[in-house]
């Protein structure tokens, strides 16, 4: 069972939005401005997509925003595209004994 | 621009200590926080430890009996050793670089990934 919890899947069509949750504790997610995303292709490494609760890196799309509202951070991708389609993961630093957690991990599927 | 890159055996016995190294190249090694990350087939991500240059570790306390992460700055390099492995330690094992630890959950960039099989 994973720290924080997110949908198993979400999915939309080509230049639709979606948005995945995911809710945590007030000891990580709603502690902390520290939540990540990570997008994961088939057989490759994660990829870091949004860091400290909405920031984005250098060469991420502006299509991918993160926000966060209390213990709950979501992942919103506008105008998707078939590229868009993966696994992607919510991250939180936490309080206590361990300092990182992961979600389960949304599987988003562009129709 | 920074690159990890595990190596170690692809395939432990049960019972045995699984060893992982992952190299550093391309970046400082000295200011940041280094980590391994698991993710069995099919599943999700699971963060195991990280240490930094002067060697303090943090572990996932589901397996901190079990583990141990060293590092070697004069080879930019850290490693993993997992001990009394079963058939649910098999998975992709990745180790990775986190910016701003110790309170941070960035996590970037990753290495391609270690595929450790535990099979007699």
């Amino acid at each position: 069972q994973s720290a924080l919890t997110q949908p198993a899947s979400v999915s939309g069509s080509p230049g639709q939005s979606i948005t995945i949750s995911c809710t945590g504790t007030s000891s990580d997610v709603g502690r902390y401005n520290l939540v990540s995303w990570y997008q994961q292709h088939p057989g490759k490494a994660p990829k870091i997509m949004i860091y400290e609760d909405n920031k984005r890196p250098s060469g991420v799309s502006n299509r991918f925003t993160g926000s966060k509202s209390g213990n709950t951070a979501s992942l919103t991708v506008s105008g998707l595209q078939a590229e868009d389609e993966a696994d992607y993961y919510c991250c939180s630093h936490a309080t206590g004994t361990t300092f990182v957690v992961f979600g389960g991990g949304t599987k988003l599927t562009v129709l | 621009q920074v690159q990890l890159q595990e190596s170690g055996p692809g395939l432990v016995k049960p019972s045995e200590t699984l060893s992982l190294t992952c190299t550093v190249s391309g970046g400082s090694f000295s200011i940041y926080y280094w980590s391994w990350i698991r993710q069995p087939a099919g599943k999700g991500l699971e963060w195991i430890g990280r240490i930094n240059r002067s060697g303090s570790t943090s572990y996932n306390p589901s397996l901190k009996s079990r583990v141990t992460v060293s590092i070697d700055t004069s080879k930019n390099q850290f490693s993993l050793k997992l001990t009394s492995v079963t058939a649910a330690d098999t998975a992709v094992y990745y180790c990775a670089r986190e910016v701003g630890a110790p309170s941070t959950s960035t996590i970037d960039p990753w290495g391609q990934g270690s595929l450790v099989t535990v099979s007699s």
